[in-house]
């Protein structure tokens, strides 16, 4: 069965540090997407990205962050100057639609942790 | 803005009893409801996408419903793997942004 992989499974940071996490969508997929899940609150949907460009992004994806689909398999999701409230998992995301008839594929997360 | 209440946050059922869990919803215009399952640790898997109330949709133990303000998820004669937390999102029109419930913990014991 086809799924989202992303890289690493946990990655520790240093404060004011950039990191980058790494996705791989489902080959078929057009449409991807990062979320993220602070420990014990809800997911949060942080930013979608088609054709190459951001469609659409919360009010969380501010200038620090930024996403890139450096070619045809990655997505990535830039996190510059870490905080120590950036430790959450990240998940990436994609779908075939990004209409509500969409069935969105999630992988297993990364862990960032903030120290 | 859309808001996704889920109740109750934690339930613990013996295998067979069945139960409900509750999504209540605010959205400006929905344009889905979905249902997921949550593992420890792992992302979100995708269960069912509800459009209109009314919409009944199953999938082996599990049913879910749609009304015009919250939607249902019924588990017949739940089984120890159906322990995991369910969580419930909504998405209004005219955008791709997903919203998320807080999630149900369901334990089942053997």
């Amino acid at each position: 069965e086809p799924e989202v992989t992303q890289t690493p499974s946990h990655q520790v940071t240093q404060m004011g540090q950039e990191v980058i996490l790494h996705c791989v969508p489902i080959s078929n997929h057009l449409y991807f997407y990062w979320y993220r899940q602070i420990l014990g609150q809800k997911v949060e949907f942080l930013v979608s990205f088609y054709n190459n460009e951001i469609s659409e992004k919360s009010e969380i994806f501010d200038d620090q962050f930024s996403v890139e689909r450096p070619d045809g398999s990655n997505f990535t999701l830039k996190i510059r100057s870490t905080k120590l409230e950036d430790s959450a998992m990240y998940f990436c995301a994609s779908s075939e639609s990004p209409g509500a008839n969409r069935e969105a594929f999630f992988g297993q997360g990364t862990r960032l942790t903030v120290v | 803005e859309d808001q996704v209440t889920q109740s109750p946050e934690a339930l613990r059922l013996q295998e067979g009893e069945s139960s409900s869990l509750n999504c209540s919803y605010t959205v400006s215009g929905l344009r889905g409801l979905f249902w997921y399952r949550q593992d420890p640790g792992k992302g979100p898997e995708f269960l069912f996408t509800l459009y209109s109330a009314g919409e009944e949709k199953e999938k082996e133990r599990l049913k879910a419903t749609l009304t015009k303000k919250e939607s249902f998820l019924h588990i017949t004669a739940p089984k120890p793997e159906d322990s995991a937390t369910y969580l419930c999102a909504v998405q209004a029109g005219g955008y791709q942004k997903v919203t998320f419930g807080i999630g149900t913990k369901l334990q089942v014991i053997p």
